[in-house]
């Protein structure tokens, strides 16, 4: 299986702040990588696609770069809806798998 | 608008059979579309169950793949998954999403059901 790294676990930003969280594959999945927000109680919402596609009504400050084995999500100018946990997943091999999530807190 | 929500019961008994359905509304499942299983077991993260195209073609996690079954109902439109013998590290919000074929990954999910393992 394709193990799937994300760091921080856990980070304390403002609003306004600018936050990135890595994700880092076992091995080359091309772009071929999902971004994920999940709010307590509720179920994942796709943010990014193909590694830095925007899902459709997600707004432009969430942007995802990388390649090959190295990824990063983007959050620029946090805003308070923004709170939340973050999950990476890969879509390249079977069994697909989700990084363990980086959980964004209010500092 | 596609929506998809799941069904079946809350509680199930150790070694019994665990049985959800996926409604799915404002979309066709007879479409270029995989029909999929997350897991999350409370306060933990996220696990892909399998999925299943709408010809009944499936991938399943290997960890699991003893115990799982997907199917697909076109004339009800909806899915269902089965998972047998199941222990208490089974309990999970079990989601059902849809994944669209290619680049995309899963873009709809259903809100969730809880699922306890329980005696």
């Amino acid at each position: 299986d394709i193990q799937m790294t994300q760091s921080p676990s856990s980070l304390s930003a403002s609003v306004g702040d600018r936050v990135t969280i890595t994700c880092r594959a076992s091995q080359d999945i091309g772009s071929w990588l999902a971004w994920y927000q999940q709010k307590p109680e509720k179920a994942p919402k796709s943010l990014i696609y193909a590694a830095s596609g925007l899902q459709s009504g997600v707004p432009s400050r969430f942007s995802g770069s990388g390649s090959g084995t190295d990824f990063t999500l983007t959050i620029n100018s946090l805003q308070p809806e923004d709170f939340a946990t973050y999950y990476c997943q890969q879509y390249n091999t079977h069994p697909l798998t989700f990084g363990g999530g980086t959980k964004v807190e209010m500092k | 608008q596609v929506q998809l929500q799941e069904s079946g019961p809350g509680l199930v008994k150790p070694s019994d059979t665990l049985s959800l359905t996926c409604a799915v509304s404002g979309y066709s499942i007879s479409s270029t579309n995989w029909w999929g299983w997350i897991r999350q077991p409370p306060g933990k993260g996220l696990e892909w169950i399998g999925y299943i195209y709408y010809s009944g073609n499936t991938y399943y996690n290997p960890s699991l793949k003893s115990r799982v079954t997907m199917s697909v109902d076109t004339s009800k439109n909806e899915f269902s998954l089965k998972l047998s013998s199941v222990t208490a590290v089974d309990t999970a919000v079990y989601y059902c999403a849809r994944k669209t074929s290619g680049y995309y990954p899963f873009e709809y999910w259903g809100q969730g059901a809880l699922v306890t393992v329980s005696s």
